[in-house]
């Protein structure tokens, strides 16, 4: 089975400043994994994602992740963060190859700008 | 091209009613996949369908919970006698492929 934990259910940062959501995996085969933002009664948007190749992802709106193995981690980055990233984020992993269909989510981070 | 379609935004429905929840994929996609969010939690894997099949029901409820995506026209999660704990907002996806899923806006329903 795959799960999913995100560290810290809300994250504020202070605009211009590094943004850092944390997410670790488990899973029993190589993981496809993924980063969602959802705005307030919006559906889910993708940020970026990772499937084989390089571990360093780059994805939308500046943000990019990096799959480390040997932690188990995919933590979302931001340089500089600005007052329109605030939303709600998501991590996903998916089973590769044949395995279950559907994307487990973690619980979600909520993150906070302050001006 | 036109996104993910869900319809209604918003459903209100009385305890022992029936709900019933449309999603139009996108253009070219073959894959739907239903999801349900609960306040405060991350969205749940319900049912995996393609063009009138079936293929992952593994997180649907056994009883009430049915979802079909017929040859023609939209997918539709249907909901029978509904209770409060059926409240949440419910997304449908799409995809081309397996690897990555494009979401709707969702549906909103609210048992009374």
């Amino acid at each position: 089975a795959q799960s999913v934990t995100q560290l810290g259910s809300h994250v504020s940062v202070s605009e211009g400043a590094l943004v850092l959501l944390r997410c670790n995996y488990s899973s029993s085969v190589p993981p496809y994994l993924f980063w969602y933002v959802q705005y307030p009664n919006q559906g889910l948007q993708l940020l970026l994602k990772y499937t084989t190749g390089a571990t360093l992802v780059k994805g939308i709106n500046g943000f990019e992740a990096e799959f480390k193995k040997s932690e188990t981690s995919f933590h979302l980055t931001k340089p500089s963060a600005h007052m329109s990233d605030a939303a709600e984020y998501f991590c996903a992993v998916r089973e590769s190859g044949g395995g279950a269909d559907g994307l487990t989510f973690g619980k979600g981070t909520h993150l906070i700008i302050q001006p | 091209n036109a996104g993910v379609m869900q319809n209604p935004r918003h459903l209100v429905r009385r305890r022992g009613q029936e709900a019933r929840l449309r999603c139009s994929p996108m253009k070219g996609h073959s894959h739907v996949y239903w999801y349900r969010q609960l306040p405060e939690e991350g969205l749940k894997f319900m049912v995996y369908l393609q063009k009138e099949n079936i293929i992952d029901e593994s997180g649907m409820p056994k009883e009430r919970f049915s979802a079909e995506f017929p040859k023609e026209g939209p997918s539709i999660l249907r909901i029978q006698q509904v209770v409060r704990g059926d409240s949440a907002a419910y997304f449908c996806a799409s995809s081309p492929i397996r690897d990555e899923a494009f979401f709707g806006q969702g549906t909103r329903l609210t048992v009374v």
